[in-house]
């Protein structure tokens, strides 16, 4: 089955500075992993995802993500944070297993918190 | 504007009620998912339809079936409302194909009270 994680609840960072949101995964063939983000009494917007290829994969408003295949992570970065990055970020993992049809499994989600 | 619309975007009901939860997808994406986003949950894929059929199940309650209609619009029914159904109810789209991502609509927010 597969199964993401994130291990932080909340990331606090001052605006400038670098902000890392960490997901781990677990499937049984190759990821598809996704970012979302989502802010208050909004749907999810997609941010980046990687299927194959580069490592480091560049997404919207300036975030990058970079897979880690022996690690099992795909951590969401951006150089420098704006106060408007706050908001509730997910990470995402799609099987590619025929039976799993397209369906995202999303992680409990990752508080970012900028302060000017 | 992720281009996925729904209807309505707040709903008050009562327990052991019945609603309809209406998403209509992007011009042109067969597949449509239903997700539910609530606080002791998080978000837990419900079920996929792709042009009309049901693709995929997931942590969906007997009480909850949807339909994909002929015009790719889509319907959630949820019966026999609990308290613990409030919550956020999104639909998402997406073409076929594992490598597309889903786009989300603004959701639908069901307080049961």
């Amino acid at each position: 089955a597969q199964s993401v994680a994130q291990p932080e609840d909340q990331v606090n960072v001052a605006e400038g500075n670098p902000l890392t949101v960490k997901c781990t995964y677990s499937v049984s063939g190759n990821p598809y992993l996704f970012w979302y983000v989502q802010y208050p009494n909004r749907g999810l917007q997609f941010l980046l995802k990687y299927i194959t290829g580069d490592n480091l994969v560049k997404g919207s408003y300036g975030f990058e993500a970079e897979f880690n295949k022996s690690q099992t992570s795909f951590h969401l970065k951006k150089p420098s944070a704006l106060v408007s990055d706050s908001a509730l970020y997910f990470c995402a993992v799609r099987d590619i297993v025929p039976d799993s049809w397209g369906k995202l499994q999303f992680g409990a989600g990752t508080q970012v918190v900028v302060t000017p | 504007d992720s281009g996925v619309t729904q209807t309505p975007k707040h709903l008050i009901t009562a327990t052991g009620q019945r609603v309809t939860l209406r998403c209509s997808p992007r011009s042109g994406d067969l597949s449509v998912y239903w997700y539910q986003q609530s606080l002791d949950q998080g978000l837990q894929f419900l079920i996929q339809y792709y042009n009309g059929e049901e693709r995929a199940k997931g942590n969906i309650l007997e009480r909850f079936s949807a339909q994909q209609f002929p015009d790719l619009h889509s319907e959630l029914n949820l019966s026999s409302l609990e308290l613990g159904d409030s919550a956020l109810y999104f639909c998402a789209s997406s073409p076929q194909g594992v490598s597309y991502e889903q786009y989300f609509g603004p959701g639908t927010r069901l307080t049961v009270t």
